[in-house]
């Protein structure tokens, strides 16, 4: 079975700084893996995904994450962090289902933004 | 686009009641999700469906709960009756699924948060 780890509970950085939460997944397929943004009281928004190919991924508002097969990881990362940008990020991998497939998603990251 | 349709956003119940939750999934995604987050086990996969076929149902918690999709639009989750260990906030999710391996994207709706006294 496939599990996530989000070795950070709460993060907290000040405003203008790097961030970069770490994910690391247990899958023995190829793994199909996410990362989800949830602002307090509101739903999951997908952040990026990454299918295959470029192990560097783009996604929305300025987040990007890497693909490190070989250290089973897919850390999030952002050059300068935002106000905005505090919330708790889930780390999430996709397992082909008998019709769709299902997300198993990691306990999260709380992050903090200092300004 | 009005994306998922969760209803009620809150509900407080007192334990022996009847719980329904109910979801408006993204209109021509077939398929439908509900998760349920809660701070000791995280965001667990309660059951989903698939063309309005429930495919995986093992996340069910125990016979109190019940999920139905009785066409596209709409589906239920029905706990009966409630306890208290069933607080939490449950989300419905949907996608697109073209058959294609992962390439549909799950969208969340707004979640509803469950208190039983």
């Amino acid at each position: 079975a496939q599990s996530v780890t989000q070795p950070d509970i709460h993060i907290t950085v000040s405003e203008g700084a790097s961030l970069e939460l770490r994910c690391n997944y247990s899958y023995g397929a190829t793994p199909y893996l996410f990362w989800y943004v949830q602002s307090p009281g509101q739903g999951l928004q997908l952040l990026l995904k990454y299918f295959s190919g470029d192990t560097l991924v783009q996604g929305i508002k300025g987040f990007e994450a890497e693909f490190k097969r070989s250290q089973s990881s897919f850390n999030l990362r952002k050059p300068s962090v935002h106000w905005s940008d505090a919330a708790e990020y889930f780390c999430a991998v996709g397992a082909k289902g008998a019709g769709s497939y299902q997300l198993t998603f990691g306990k999260g990251t709380k992050l903090s933004v200092i300004p | 686009d009005a994306g998922v349709i969760q209803s009620p956003r809150h509900e407080v119940t007192e334990m022996g009641q009847e719980v329904t939750l109910r979801c408006k999934p993204i209109s021509g995604h077939n398929s439908l999700f509900w998760y349920r987050q809660t701070m000791m086990r995280g965001l667990e996969l309660l059951i989903y469906f698939n063309n309005n076929v429930p495919i995986d149902d093992s996340g069910m918690p125990e016979d109190r709960f019940s999920a139905k999709m009785p066409n596209a639009s709409f589906s239920t989750l029905k706990i009966q009756p409630s306890e208290p260990r069933d607080s939490a906030v449950y989300f419905c999710a949907s996608s697109l699924d073209r058959g294609r391996d992962f390439s549909e994207t799950q969208y969340f709706g707004p979640g509803t948060r469950l208190l039983v006294l």
